[in-house]
C-alpha cells in the first residue's frame, strides 16, 4: 500500500519561472493538504482540498500561488513567477474520508529558487 | 487560533538515555499527532493520539485532553532517534497546526 507520493523531490527554478508540485494521496484518501516548511521552522498550512473543491485556502499567499485536486490525477500546487523567498520544502498530506483525522505526509518537494 | 508550544526546544542526550518531550495546546482538539522529522527531512508519523496512551516499541505517548497537553517518551535513545519532533493539533478535518518542534541530538 503505497504512501503519499510527491514529485519531483527536488526542483530548481530561476526567478520568474513557474513551479509545479505534484501530490498523489494514499489509496482511498480523498482529502489533500499542502504545507510549507521554511528552513529551521515548523510546517505551516497552505491549503486543504477535496476532489474538485478547495475547502480551506486560508494559508495560501494571495498572489502567484494556486492549487487544484482534479477528479482524475494528482493534486497540483502551482507557483507562478517564483521568487527567492519561495525556496522551501513543500509537503503534501492526505487523510481518509472517515472519522479519523490522522494525516499522512509525503516525502516533500524541496524547491530552490536561484 | 490554536497555539501549540513544545518544550524543550533543544535536547542533547547520550545514547541509552530516556527523554520526555512536552506539547501544550491552547484549545480543545480532536486530532493530535506526533511526528519525527529525520535528518533527511522526511516526516514520520509516530502517534495519532487525541487522548489516552499509546506505545510503540521504545516510544510511548500520553495525551491528557482535559488539561491540554501531550507527552512523548523516548526510552533507551539511539542515534537514529536524532532529528526534530513535532506535535501537531487540529479541530475537525481541517488543517493541523504544528508546534516549533524539539530538536533532539543523541550522542554515540
Amino acid at each position: 500500500n503505497a504512501g503519499v507520493m510527491q514529485n519531483p523531490r527536488h526542483l530548481v527554478r530561476r526567478r520568474g519561472q513557474e513551479a509545479r508540485l505534484r501530490c498523489s494521496p494514499m489509496k482511498g484518501h480523498s482529502h489533500v493538504y499542502w504545507y510549507r516548511q521554511l528552513p529551521e521552522e515548523g510546517l505551516k498550512f497552505m491549503v486543504y482540498l477535496q476532489k474538485e473543491n478547495i475547502i480551506d485556502e486560508s494559508g495560501m499567499p494571495k498572489e502567484r500561488f494556486s492549487a487544484e485536486f482534479p477528479k482524475e490525477g494528482p493534486s497540483i500546487l502551482r507557483i507562478q513567477q517564483v521568487v527567492r523567498g519561495d525556496s522551501a520544502a513543500y509537503f503534501c498530506a492526505s487523510s481518509p474520508p472517515t472519522d479519523s483525522y490522522e494525516q499522512y505526509f509525503g516525502p516533500g518537494t524541496r524547491l530552490t529558487v536561484t | 487560533g490554536i497555539q501549540v508550544e513544545q518544550s524543550p526546544p533543544d535536547l542533547i542526550l547520550q545514547e541509552g538515555a530516556n527523554s520526555t518531550l512536552r506539547c501544550n495546546f491552547s484549545d480543545s482538539v480532536n486530532n493530535l499527532q506526533w511526528f519525527h522529522q529525520n535528518p533527511w527531512g522526511q516526516l514520520i508519523n509516530l502517534f495519532y493520539i487525541p487522548s489516552g496512551t499509546k506505545q510503540n516499541g521504545r516510544l510511548s505517548a500520553t495525551t491528557v485532553a482535559t488539561e491540554r497537553y501531550s507527552l512523548l517518551y523516548i526510552s533507551s535513545s539511539q542515534t537514529t532517534d536524532s532529528g526534530v519532533y513535532f506535535c501537531a493539533v487540529s479541530i475537525g478535518d481541517d488543517k493541523i497546526i504544528f508546534g516549533k518542534g524539539t530538536r533532539l541530538h543523541i550522542l554515540p
